[in-house]
């Protein structure tokens, strides 16, 4: 079966560290690839999404990721946290040709920022 | 603009008993999707639904069904509940592949 998995459960960093959080899925087809973020009591919000194209995608609040075909991966970065970035990050994908409204998501990784 | 809403945002139920969830997509959104977000795990698909038909069933029982109306609101419907239900359950309204999602209703079966 198809999967989405994200290999950092809990991630901890101080203010202005770098930020890389690893995501790799199992499907040979073509997929979308997308990242979600949650704040805290807030709900899921969209930071970045890769259809086609440019395989280094921005996306908001200076995050951006890069899907690399050959390594099934979809990895997101940040040059330098701010405290306001903890939160839950989720990879998800969806498969071309599957149902639209399918996204497969991984477990999530929880961002500590410390001030 | 309204973002996706839905109501209840808590409910307690106990076992056995049924339950639903109610979903407002994003005016002009014509997709409806739901999921469950176990504590620890990431959502899970349940259904998807486009113009009143079922689009897409996720790996779950019977027990979950669910509709969507004409004016492209949608219910979730849950019997017999157990206990493993107690979860967040997000609907979520999509413009071509892009997914906007609601807060959830923090479900708990006693």
């Amino acid at each position: 079966a198809q999967s989405v998995s994200q290999h950092n459960h809990h991630v901890i960093l101080s203010e202005a560290a770098s930020l890389e959080l690893g995501c790799n899925y199992s499907y040979g087809g073509t997929v979308n690839l997308f990242w979600y973020v949650q704040y805290p009591g807030q709900h899921l919000q969209l930071l970045l999404k890769y259809f086609s194209g440019d395989p280094l995608v921005k996306g908001i609040k200076g995050f951006e990721a890069e899907f690399i075909k050959s390594k099934f991966s979809f990895n997101l970065r940040k040059p330098s946290v701010q405290w306001s970035d903890t939160a839950e990050y989720f990879c998800a994908v969806f498969l071309e040709g599957g149902s639209q409204g399918n996204l497969i998501f991984g477990k999530g990784t929880k961002l500590s920022v410390k001030p | 603009d309204a973002g996706v809403t839905q109501s209840p945002t808590h409910l307690i139920k106990t076992r056995g008993q049924h339950v639903t969830l109610r979903c407002s997509p994003i005016s002009g959104h014509k997709s409806v999707s739901w999921y469950q977000q176990v504590l620890g795990q990431g959502p899970q698909f349940i259904f998807q639904y486009y113009e009143k038909e079922e689009r897409g069933r996720g790996n779950f029982p019977d027990r979950f069904s669910a509709r969507q109306f004409p004016n492209y609101s949608s219910e979730l419907n849950v019997n017999a509940l157990l206990l493993g239900d107690s979860a967040l359950y997000l609907c979520a309204s999509s413009l071509d592949n892009e997914q906007f999602f609601g807060p959830g209703t923090r479900l708990t079966v006693l």
